[in-house]
């Protein structure tokens, strides 16, 4: 299967860590990246190959990604990062994109 | 600071092409360590990539659109274009271009890219 997998939702309270993951076929054979989608903007890069985090992006975002799954976890999570969280990746065989469904994060 | 700006009709009518343009500020379109993407984002849902090109015209498509879309670079007008044709419905859509990064620990592959920056995205909807 080429699809990536994403809950539809993820609650946390403010402070604590939230954890978003990705699921799809040896997801560890593949760079995966993170964008955030807060409502009504564009997305923006969080995480890229995997672990790394673009100039200006929190230390509090950080990412994984081990077996079947990829995992953005955001520690003491901020009111500010309620948002859409999409993970993305290469597939090679198909010489395509993919991006999984989204998942919205709300702090609470 | 790298900019990206869509442009093009926000209404299309049915069976017909929708055509945008996706301009780069900074003319880094010949820039051999960037692809150029086109993904679109329905509303009230996810994402869908759309296909991804280079300076020198290698492209790469979503293989459920491959057969109506049309990609280009003009790197003369630091301009990528996008061409949808028989268009439906289904294809409105806010379309966003963004820069595709491929690089990284000394080597260039697509299966390391990721995108950034994004345009503020252009909505498009298809309606007669």
């Amino acid at each position: 299967s080429n699809e990536l997998t994403q809950a539809p939702s993820v609650s946390v309270s403010p402070g604590q860590t939230a954890s978003i993951t990705c699921s799809g076929d040896k997801l560890e054979s593949k760079f995966v990246s993170w964008y955030q989608q807060k409502s009504g903007q564009s997305p923006v890069v969080v995480i890229y190959q995997d672990d790394k985090r673009p100039t200006g992006i929190p230390e509090r975002f950080s990412g994984s990604n081990s077996g079947n799954t990829a995992t953005l976890t955001i520690s003491g999570t901020q009111t500010m990062d309620e948002a859409d969280y999409f993970c993305q990746a290469w597939d090679t065989s198909a010489a395509c994109v993919l991006f999984g469904g989204g998942t919205k994060l709300t702090v609470l | 600071q790298l900019q990206l700006q869509e442009s093009g009709p926000g209404l299309v009518k049915p069976s017909e092409t929708l055509s945008l343009t996706c301009t780069v500020s900074d003319g880094s379109i010949s820039n051999t360590l960037y692809y150029w993407g086109w993904i679109r984002q329905p509303p009230g849902r996810g994402l869908e990539w759309i296909g991804t090109i280079n300076h020198s015209g290698r492209s790469y498509f979503n293989p459920s659109l491959k057969s109506r879309v049309t990609i280009s670079a003009d790197t003369s007008k630091h301009q990528i274009s996008l061409n949808l044709s028989s268009v439906t419905a289904a294809d409105t859509a806010m379309y966003y271009c963004a820069r595709q990064e491929y690089c990284g620990g000394g080597s260039c592959y697509l299966s390391k890219s990721w995108f950034d920056p994004w345009g503020q995205g252009t909505l498009v909807t298809v309606s007669s």
